[in-house]
């Protein structure tokens, strides 16, 4: 069974518009976490919460913003989207033994 | 600021070989290693890690040296399969420290001929 959920898998969206990306844990880990792939940036950290508060934030733009309505949850919201946050976006987890990752969601954005 | 650097950038050995792929860092609160394993459309898999208060690790055929005066490791992975091609991160975390960021490397991407 999948420890870390993430939904969709795939999503294609407008310039301009907002989507929501969902991720679930149910590895009992407190730490979350959200990356995004490209050809452009490898692995790109953005987030990292604890207790479900934000511990770290290394995204720039505000469009981005991530959501915690439970312990295990940590959504991804993103406004105004461009072209450019086109990427495969990561949801992970971690606990004193290591981080996981989700399957990602790959977004495009036309 | 590039703070975890990893080379080659892609490489290519026989089965059976062993491969050795290389990283290197620049901040020296960095206390965990772990290194990932990832293949197309999937996310990354932990592989293996490495605190810094040992030198090797090892797991089957996977193998970390951590250098902590050089702030260099390399992941050596012996008689390589054509399953094991992939792209390989290493990253680096500062553990207990209120630090919760992982920095990644680029990766290395390793295909194995059989």
């Amino acid at each position: 069974d999948p420890k870390i959920i993430q939904k969709p898998k795939y999503l294609v969206a407008v310039t301009g518009s907002e989507k929501i990306l969902i991720c679930e844990q149910y590895l009992g880990h407190n730490a979350m976490y959200w990356y995004r792939q490209s050809a452009k940036k490898p692995l790109e950290f953005m987030f990292s919460y604890s207790y479900q508060k934000l511990m770290d934030n290394q995204t720039a733009s505000s469009r981005f913003q991530p959501q915690s309505s439970k312990k295990n949850h940590l959504d991804l919201q993103i406004t105004a989207l461009k072209p450019d946050d086109s990427a495969t976006y990561f949801c992970a987890s971690s606990h004193y033994r290591g981080q996981y990752f989700g399957p990602g969601t790959r977004l495009t954005v036309l | 600021q590039q703070q975890v650097r990893q080379s080659p950038q892609s490489l290519t050995v026989w089965e059976g070989e062993t491969a050795i792929l290389n990283c290197s860092y620049e901040d020296s609160t960095f206390n965990y290693f772990p290194w990932y394993q990832q293949f197309p459309g999937e996310g990354p898999a932990l592989l293996i890690s490495i605190r810094s208060v040992s030198d090797k690790k090892e797991d089957g055929r996977f193998t970390i040296f951590f250098n902590k005066r050089e702030k260099k490791l390399s992941l050596h992975i012996t008689d390589s399969q054509p399953g094991d091609s992939a792209t390989y991160f290493c990253a680096a975390s500062a553990l207990n420290t209120g630090n919760y960021k992982y920095v990644f490397g680029a990766g290395t991407r390793l295909k194995v001929i059989a």
